[in-house]
């Protein structure tokens, strides 16, 4: 069984650039949601996908977007970047179904923006 | 409003001393309870969750719904329990299943 993979690990860009994040889920998941965790702050959802569409959405703006792809990994991409979006980003995987709500983790894309 | 409260954001205790983290929220509704650990240089992993009502490394979280509480209990800590805890929460209506997360609980078990 292959586990959530994220890439890349580590991310530098400056402010007004664009970045994208990569997620593979874990196999048999079809659900994939991201979150950001600043530091020393509890990790916030940004937003789910299933069956390639947005299912649900936390508070964050427009310029956070995101894609599923048919074998379920799954993109985030962040528009315009500002200063306070330098964070963790994490993925997690789940199965929508009876136990839908484990989601499993994959280690993070550490953001920075300078 | 949905949120989850954890008061401490440090915990130290000695080993073989009682543990418990707390964890209040707030919601309308049934939600689903959870606790998730990350060890140090690992990813954030599941550690109980309140349907099942299971014991995981000697840990235990009952769910009391008229304090809107889950704490995290354990009798006797061991070093190897040093770690990040995250309290989580998920409403049971709807289909998101997204995880809304306390601040943390640091816990340090000193030998």
């Amino acid at each position: 069984e292959t586990g959530v993979t994220q890439s890349p690990t580590h991310l530098i860009k400056t402010r007004g650039q664009q970045v994208t994040l990569r997620c593979s889920s874990q196999s048999g998941h079809n659900t994939v949601s991201w979150y950001q965790q600043a530091l020393g702050q509890g990790p916030q959802f940004i937003f789910q996908y299933y069956r390639e569409e947005e299912n649900g959405r936390g508070n964050f703006p427009p310029r956070f977007s995101g894609l599923q792809f048919p074998n379920y990994s799954s993109e985030l991409n962040v528009n315009a970047l500002e200063l306070d979006d330098s964070a963790l980003y994490l993925c997690a995987s789940s199965f929508q179904g009876a136990s839908k709500n484990i989601q499993y983790f994959g280690a993070g894309t550490r953001l920075s923006v300078l | 409003a949905q949120r989850v409260t954890q008061p401490e954001k440090l915990l130290s205790v000695f080993k073989g001393a009682p543990v418990e983290l707390k964890c209040n929220y707030s919601y309308s509704g049934s939600p689903e309870l959870f606790w998730y650990v990350q060890y140090s240089r690992q990813r954030l992993q599941l550690l109980l969750r309140h349907i099942s009502r299971e014991s995981i490394k000697g840990f235990t979280a009952d769910l009391n719904k008229g304090e809107t509480s889950f704490h995290l209990k354990k009798p006797f800590a061991q070093e190897e329990d040093s770690a990040m805890y995250y309290c989580a929460l998920s409403g049971r209506s709807g289909n998101t299943g997204k995880l809304i997360f306390g601040q943390g609980t640091t816990l340090q078990v000193k030998p």
